[in-house]
């Protein structure tokens, strides 16, 4: 089955700083892939997604994520984090009609 | 229903009992997740329901544990003997697989303490 790791447990940046969650996948097939956000004390909830059509995704809250098939990675950045950025990190890869997540990581913004 | 919906929201069990878990997806998904959350850990897989297609039981940690989806709607996990290792939150999560439409959509999830 097709797989996901996330380089990194816990990222901690400072107010302002650049985000970058790391997200490698392995699939045999061409896959769909997803970021997913957790808030404290929430639910998950849809982030962005990868389908084919851009190799840029652009998500809620100014994150966005690029498609790179040569890397097999689709990481996320957002240019200058905020406090309200703070939560825990999914990638999810979908292929043959499965999704599986990765192991999360965890952002701590610091003022 | 509007959205994916997990009963009971909170369980605390006596350590050795049986527990089930419930998920509602919504209505219409075919495919069916269940994950589990520890506490300061990540997701992990647990099982995956697809139509009428035999599970993918690959993630079920021990044989304690066990899940059916009932008319390919309402699913249920059930722990057996529960270890205080079992304590986490329990999450539902169903898709509609139609080609780019995959996105996954979560219950609230159980929080199972095992005390």
């Amino acid at each position: 089955a097709q797989s996901v790791t996330q380089l990194g447990s816990h990222v901690s940046v400072s107010e302002g700083a650049l985000v970058l969650l790391r997200c490698n996948y392995s699939s045999s097939v061409p896959p769909y892939l997803f970021w997913y956000v957790q808030y404290p004390n929430q639910g998950l909830q849809l982030l962005l997604k990868y389908t084919s059509a851009a190799t840029l995704v652009k998500g809620i809250n100014g994150f966005e994520a690029e498609f790179k098939k040569s890397e097999t990675s689709f990481h996320l950045t957002k240019p200058s984090a905020h406090m309200s950025d703070a939560a825990e990190y999914f990638c999810a890869v979908s292929a043959n009609n499965d999704m599986r997540f990765g192991a999360g990581t965890r952002l701590t913004v610091k003022p | 229903g509007a959205g994916v919906s997990q009963s009971p929201s909170n369980k605390v069990t006596e350590k050795g009992k049986d527990v089930e878990l419930r998920c509602d997806p919504i209505s219409g998904h075919t495919a069916l997740y269940w994950y589990r959350q520890s506490l300061g850990q990540g997701l992990e897989f647990l099982i995956y329901f697809q139509g009428n297609s035999a599970p993918d039981k690959s993630g079920l940690p021990s044989d304690r544990f066990s899940a059916e989806r009932t008319g390919g709607s309402v699913s249920t996990l059930t722990i057996q003997r529960t270890q205080q290792e079992d304590s986490a939150v329990y999450l539902c999560a169903s898709s509609l697989i139609t080609g780019m439409n995959t996105e996954a959509f979560f219950g609230q999830g159980t929080r199972l303490t095992v005390v």
